[in-house]
């Protein structure tokens, strides 16, 4: 069963817009929030993360917000970059090893 | 460097024919995961390691083993492998659990014919 749900599945920007990942999850004992990043023939890479104390952080052009009374959280990037180009993956975990990702968001920015 | 290698990147095999995917962390890491990546399904946890000799299942462990002798190693086995698990593979390793930031290795496309 798929406990965090995101979309879409694929979004294509114009280079200096803003692209915006949304995700769902169900499991309110979920108390962290990574946002991973992956190009072409690499492995996932850690680009941002949240914990559900706060409700938005920002890593330069990278911003996390999230509402858990909705139970959603969402990426946004801010003056988006062709280099920004690649699959985003949400996930969603709790100490004891209950780790889930969504299925992932392929962005494309446009020169 | 820090890194999260895995051994072979590339592998076609045959039904039922044994092999095994090796990872390696050079962080001291005590967390090692195994997960699949399959195109709609994002990241699947196969089987995980929250320190040596401690092993246990995730959500995709059917026809999978694993085993964690030494802290830096957590090699995958597929004892008979079958075409459903024609996959990309990634292991990850964190500090001491999921809570923290996973490093992910560079991935072994495997196909099974």
């Amino acid at each position: 069963q798929q406990q965090v749900k995101q979309s879409p599945q694929s979004l294509i920007v114009q280079k200096g817009g803003i692209s915006i990942i949304n995700c769902a999850y169900e499991n309110t004992a979920f108390d962290y929030f990574p946002w991973y990043q992956q190009f072409p023939g690499k492995g996932p890479a850690l680009l941002i993360a949240i914990r559900p104390d706060v409700s938005e952080k920002k890593e330069g052009r990278f911003t996390i917000s999230f509402n858990k009374s909705a139970k959603q959280f969402s990426l946004h990037i801010m003056d988006s970059q062709p280099g920004d180009s690649a699959t985003y993956f949400c996930a969603a975990s709790k100490g004891n090893n209950d780790m889930r990702f969504g299925a992932g968001t392929r962005l494309t920015v446009k020169p | 460097e820090a890194q999260v290698t895995q051994n072979p990147r590339y592998l076609i095999t045959v039904t039922g024919k044994k092999l095994t995917v090796t990872c390696s962390q050079n962080m001291n890491h005590e967390y090692m995961s195994w997960y699949r990546q399959d195109p709609g399904l994002g990241l699947r946890q196969i089987y995980y390691s929250m320190n040596v000799e401690v092993t246990d299942k995730g959500d995709v462990p059917e026809g999978y083993k694993v085993s964690r002798k030494e802290k830096r190693n957590f090699p995958l086995i597929l004892e008979s492998p079958s075409p459903n698990q024609t996959s990309l593979y990634f292991c990850a390793s964190s500090l001491s659990g999921p809570n923290y930031e996973q490093y992910f290795g560079p991935g072994t496309r495997l196909t099974v014919t």
